[in-house]
């Protein structure tokens, strides 16, 4: 039972433009919510997080969007550089539980 | 160091045998999460440690999974009698406390299991 999907195994984006990485979950306790970044032989790196109390996250080229509704998320990264050519990882958190929930993340590759 | 280190970074061995994974997390953090990320797959959550509280063993898959964290600092984790499906990379992760995001990662215990 996959409760935080990825729906896209790939994702490839020219430098300088928007790359868009959606999230979905099905658990409606998750109130938390993460992105990490992880480059090959190396553990994943905290980028940006955002609560279920708010809407939007900015900090520097990356926002995170939540919609609760829709329980859909999306990590903006603009403009886009070839170091962000990574594996994303969503992942989620309830208030009751320390453990996150991970998707099977999102490779992004970003092309000169 | 300054991050969590794992040891060690590789291990390979035979189906049957016993390993032990080790993790130093972040000095002054409280709690300890171990995961394991398989081939094409995202984490998964096997146990995790707060203080001196009972560990939530949840995640772990079989018994011959275990985990001990001595001196609420470093962590083992024991997988005892290998099987191939235990190939995958074990990733420990540490936070302030219960609750307390972000955790941090560090870099994993790659396992191959022939």
């Amino acid at each position: 039972d996959q409760q935080v999907k990825q729906n896209s195994p790939s994702l490839s984006v020219q430098e300088g433009r928007i790359s868009i990485l959606n999230c979905d979950y099905t658990n409606s306790m998750f109130d938390y919510f993460l992105w990490y970044k992880k480059y090959p032989a190396e553990g994943p790196t905290f980028l940006i997080s955002i609560s279920s109390i708010k809407d939007k996250n900015e900090d520097g080229r990356f926002t995170v969007f939540l919609n609760k509704s829709a329980k859909h998320l999306s990590l903006h990264i603009v403009p886009s550089q070839p170091g962000d050519s990574a594996v994303y990882f969503c992942a989620a958190h309830t208030g009751t539980a320390s453990k996150l929930t991970f998707g099977t993340g999102t490779r992004l590759q970003v092309t000169l | 160091g300054a991050g969590v280190s794992q040891s060690p970074s590789n291990k390979v061995t035979e189906k049957g045998k016993d390993v032990e994974l080790r993790c130093d997390p972040i000095s002054g953090h409280t709690a300890l999460y171990w995961y394991r990320q398989s081939l094409g797959q995202g984490l998964e959550f096997l146990i995790y440690f707060q203080g001196n509280s009972a560990p939530d063993k949840s995640g772990l898959p079989s018994d011959r999974f275990s985990a001990e964290r001595t001196g609420g600092s470093v962590s083992t984790l024991t997988i005892q009698r290998t099987q191939q499906e235990d190939s995958a990379v074990y990733l420990c992760a540490s936070s302030l406390g219960w609750g307390e995001q972000p955790q941090h990662f560090g870099d994993g215990t790659r396992l191959s299991i022939l």
